[in-house]
């Protein structure tokens, strides 16, 4: 596709429950970038890859959340456990070189 | 550390109006500065960017911010309001160089009546 899509567009879970969320970055694209935005925030930094590697993960909240991407495209950020809190638009954004962020249309989170 | 203020939550403008949108940044470093508009169920879309050079910025759709280090600010203008700038603006700052993650205010949502 043309930009970043992100699957599911919407995912209800229980409290306790392990989710998925998967990111498809723009083809080409070398650094991808993982934000969460809760309800009348700005989007908040979680973690950035350079490739295959985590080149900066200082914004996960904790060791329930987890991402990864093998092959250096396709990335997926992991849950465990989660909580009410948790509860938010989960956003996906790649970029080739330079500053230009392309982001996705992002995941709707909800834990009941 | 860096952050972005965005005073007040909601601004509305009439149809033609000025478009007055502020951004104050808090950074260590030269900043990279930005605007993203979100459409409603849509993804953020950049609107325009400051990085070096010129500090008067243009972007898409009319809108220009400039870079006012002084102030630190990073103001978002458009002369005339169209109903189809209604929508969210996030002003966001990073640090200097490619890739740097984004650090984003809370937003202003924007309405414009005819």
């Amino acid at each position: 596709g043309a930009g970043v899509s992100q699957t599911p567009s919407n995912k209800v879970t229980e409290k306790g429950k392990y989710v998925e969320l998967r990111c498809d970055p723009i083809s080409g694209h070398t650094a991808l970038y993982w934000y969460r935005q809760s309800l009348g925030q700005g989007p908040e930094f979680l973690i950035y890859f350079q490739g295959t590697g985590a080149a900066d993960d200082s914004g996960l909240p904790n060791d329930r959340f987890f991402a990864v991407r093998p092959e250096g495209s396709v990335s997926t950020l992991k849950i465990q456990r989660t909580e009410r809190g948790d509860s938010a638009v989960y956003l996906c954004a790649s970029s080739l070189t330079g500053t230009s962020k392309f982001f996705g249309p992002g995941t709707r989170l909800t834990v009941l | 550390a860096q952050s972005v203020t965005q005073l007040g939550s909601h601004v509305s403008v009439s149809e033609g109006a000025l478009v007055l949108l502020r951004c104050n940044y808090s950074s260590s470093v030269p900043p990279y500065l930005f605007w993203y508009v979100q459409y409603p169920n849509q993804g953020l879309q950049l609107l325009l960017k400051y990085t070096t050079g010129a500090t008067l910025v243009k972007g898409i759709n009319g809108f220009e911010a400039e870079f006012k280090k002084s102030e630190t600010s990073f103001h978002l203008t458009k002369p005339s309001a169209h109903m189809s700038d209604a929508a969210e603006y996030f002003c966001a700052v990073s640090e200097s160089g490619a890739n740097s993650k984004l650090t984003f205010g809370k937003g202003i949502t924007l309405s414009v009546r005819p």
